[in-house]
């Protein structure tokens, strides 16, 4: 079971940036494509973002499609969401996700999942 | 993109009792959905992928069924920490996760 640690969260003004970062460990994180999923204050899941093993590809969902922007270093077993122009709807805990199935096996189910970090937008 | 409707949003029941949630795409989905189970404060838990197949360490107890728009989740005798939140999701981009059957203790 891969472990996977949120950071980068925090209070921000609307319009403001942050970027959030997830690292993995306790498997091969360049053999597996990640996910970013985000869960608003007493609401359901909401999937954000993906990108493949090898960043060859990347997906993103409407609500932040142009404002948010994925990108990973295997080298440092890391991914990351960059997230601009942020609202006060973006408040949310963040969590970043492992897909199941490694390599051109992309399946899009997510297996291991970090405890989330939390980013408040607000004045 | 793919709306999937879950329900009830909220299942009343006692330890031992059977457990059938709902998930309904808008779309056909094949068999291409999972489920995931919540509990407060903790993170989601994957559960069942390809609308049957168990993810590893879970226990027999869950089973999925379905295909195309209509899918289960069954817990045959619910144990005390099987109260929490069931999410099911779809795979095609962009993916999408129902809004969740919260399961309580009656």
């Amino acid at each position: 079971q891969g472990q996977l640690v949120e950071s980068g969260g925090g209070v921000v003004q609307p319009g403001g940036s942050l970027r959030l970062s997830c690292s993995g460990s306790g498997f091969t994180f360049s053999a597996y494509g990640m996910h970013w999923v985000r869960q608003a204050p007493g609401k359901g899941l909401e999937w954000l973002s993906f990108m493949r093993y090898d960043s060859s590809a990347r997906y993103y969902a409407d609500s932040v499609k142009g404002r948010f922007s994925i990108s990973r270093d295997n080298s440092k077993n890391t991914v990351y969401l960059q997230m601009n122009s942020l609202r006060v709807e973006d408040t949310a805990v963040y969590y970043c996700a492992k897909d199941l199935r490694g390599y051109n096996y992309d399946c899009h189910y997510m297996e291991d999942w970090g405890k989330g970090t939390t980013v408040t937008v607000s004045s | 993109e793919v709306v999937l409707t879950q329900s009830p949003a909220t299942l009343s029941l006692s330890p031992g009792e059977r457990a059938t949630l709902s998930c309904r795409a808008s779309q056909s989905v094949s068999s291409d959905l999972a489920w995931y189970q919540q509990k407060p404060g903790q993170a989601p838990r994957l559960l069942i992928y390809d609308a049957s197949d168990r993810a590893t360490g879970v226990p027999a107890r869950f089973s999925g069924g379905g295909s195309g728009t209509d899918f289960t989740l069954i817990i045959s005798s619910l144990e005390p920490e099987d109260f929490a939140v069931y999410y099911c999701q779809q795979r095609s981009s962009p993916l999408t996760f129902g809004g969740g059957t919260k399961i309580e203790i009656k």
